[in-house]
């Protein structure tokens, strides 16, 4: 099985910041990795798929990059709606999917 | 716009079954696969099953394999996820997803089951 190892588990900071999340698969994915924001409470939802396309919708201060087994996930200028937690996810010949832990992003 | 509405959640004693229901809207149900994922409290997300867009394929975590079923009705647009032998670590919301290629498009809201004595 693919295991997915996101990193940080948490971070703290400013309004304006630029916030880097990252995720390497055990092996290689090729781009099928997608990103997911949750807020408390609610369900996950859809920001980045195959690694760099943003979902309809999604402000363009979110985008992922990578391909293989290293993939990035950007906030441009963190704002306070951000406040999230953010999981990778690869999915694997159609049967098998996986997320990462998780990442929570709080204002410092 | 896509709607998926799950329910059938509850408190339940360890070793009993319960069976979740997934109504879909908005969309052509039988043209997307569909997939059941569990979030424990306070836990991240966890991958439960997947079923093809007209049942022919199903996948399982090994966590709940030979316990839980998917399945799928698409005359009534409604995906269900039945688990037997429930255990206590099987507490968790539960979320049914669209799959959209290889992505999970559209969530539910999520129910919870609770699995205590």
């Amino acid at each position: 099985d693919i295991q997915m190892t996101q990193s940080p588990s948490s971070l703290s900071a400013s309004v304006g910041d630029r916030v880097t999340i990252t995720c390497q698969a055990s092996q290689d994915i090729s781009n099928y990795l997608n990103w997911y924001q949750q807020k408390p409470g609610k369900a996950p939802k859809l920001l980045i798929y195959d690694a760099s396309n943003l979902e309809t919708g999604v402000p363009s201060r979110f985008s992922g990059s990578g391909s293989g087994t290293d993939f990035t996930f950007t906030i441009s200028s963190l704002q306070p709606e951000d406040i999230a937690t953010y999981y990778c996810q690869q999915y694997d010949n159609l049967s098998q999917l996986t997320f990462g832990g998780g990442t929570k992003v709080e204002i410092k | 716009q896509v709607q998926l509405v799950e329910s059938g959640g509850g408190v339940v004693q360890p070793g009993r079954s319960l069976r979740l229901s997934c109504a879909a809207s908005g969309f052509t149900f039988s043209s997307n696969g569909m997939h059941w994922v569990r979030q424990a409290p306070g836990k991240g997300l966890e991958w439960v099953a997947v079923i093809w867009y007209d049942g022919s394929k199903k996948s399982y975590a090994d966590s709940v394999k030979g316990r839980f079923t998917i399945s799928r009705d698409n005359s009534k647009n409604t995906l269900y996820l039945q688990m037997n032998g429930l255990r206590a670590e099987d507490t968790a919301v539960y979320y049914c997803a669209r799959l959209r290629a290889w992505c999970l498009d559209s969530w539910g809201q999520g129910t919870l089951v609770t699995v205590s004595s």
